[in-house]
């Protein structure tokens, strides 16, 4: 069964450049949707099918998926951003979706 | 515009039985394609995939939890509900229901969950 791999944290300053990975067997061949998840907040997709933004969703956020890795591209980083990153996606071996373990973004 | 709410009891005794039911409006759940995901979030740890019901009745379920969920519709209703048995401790957390699409596998909108306590 396809499992995703994120990395636990993430840290950058305000105005750099935040890449958050996810990880899967094959990833590159499914596709890979970007949740934005704040504390006592509904969890809010940011990225659907690898690198289409969902209307409202700043240009500064982009996505890529190739191979075995997706990532997150968060492009002039504010305080804002700060908050859990999760992937998902269908795995084709079980036919059920899938979750990430989710990535905390720190804006330093 | 798609609207989910969660409804249920905020505090349930362990070995009891949880059902609660998502009320959603914007969209219908007798349309191909449109299905409705259960997901939850226990307190500081990651989210959880739990169940899903298409449009045509099919149902998913986590391989973890699936002898203790079950997943139904009342599509004139616009409700969808999530009955889980059994439960511990672990299962604290908020729960939450999305509109699922099924060509796509994405969960789009979301409705803002409900907290469960399983405490005696």
């Amino acid at each position: 069964s396809l499992v995703l791999t994120q990395p636990p944290s993430v840290s950058v300053a305000p105005g750099e450049t935040a890449r958050i990975s996810c990880g899967g067997n094959n990833i590159g061949s499914v596709g890979v949707h970007w949740y934005q998840k704040r504390p006592g907040q509904a969890p809010l997709m940011v990225m659907y099918y690898d690198s289409d933004r969902p209307s409202g969703i700043p240009e500064r956020f982009s996505g890529s998926n190739s191979a075995n890795t997706a990532t997150l591209t968060i492009s002039r980083v504010e305080a804002g951003d700060e908050a859990d990153y999760y992937c998902q996606a269908w795995d084709t071996s079980s036919d059920l979706p899938v979750f990430g373990g989710g990535t905390k973004l720190t804006v330093l | 515009q798609i609207n989910l709410r969660e409804s249920g009891p905020a505090l349930v005794k362990p070995t009891q039985t949880l059902t609660l039911t998502c009320t959603f409006s914007g969209f219908s759940l007798g349309s191909s394609g449109v299905g409705v995901s259960w997901v939850r979030q226990p307190p500081g740890k990651a989210l959880e995939w739990l169940a899903l019901i298409y449009w045509d009745d099919d149902t998913r379920y986590s391989p973890s939890l699936r002898s203790r969920l079950n997943i139904t519709k009342d599509t004139s209703k616009s409700q969808v509900f999530l009955t889980l048995t059994d439960l511990g401790p672990v299962d604290t957390a908020t729960y939450f229901c999305a509109h699922y699409d099924y060509h796509t596998s994405e969960m789009a909108s979301w409705g803002q969950g409900t907290l469960v306590t399983v405490s005696s």
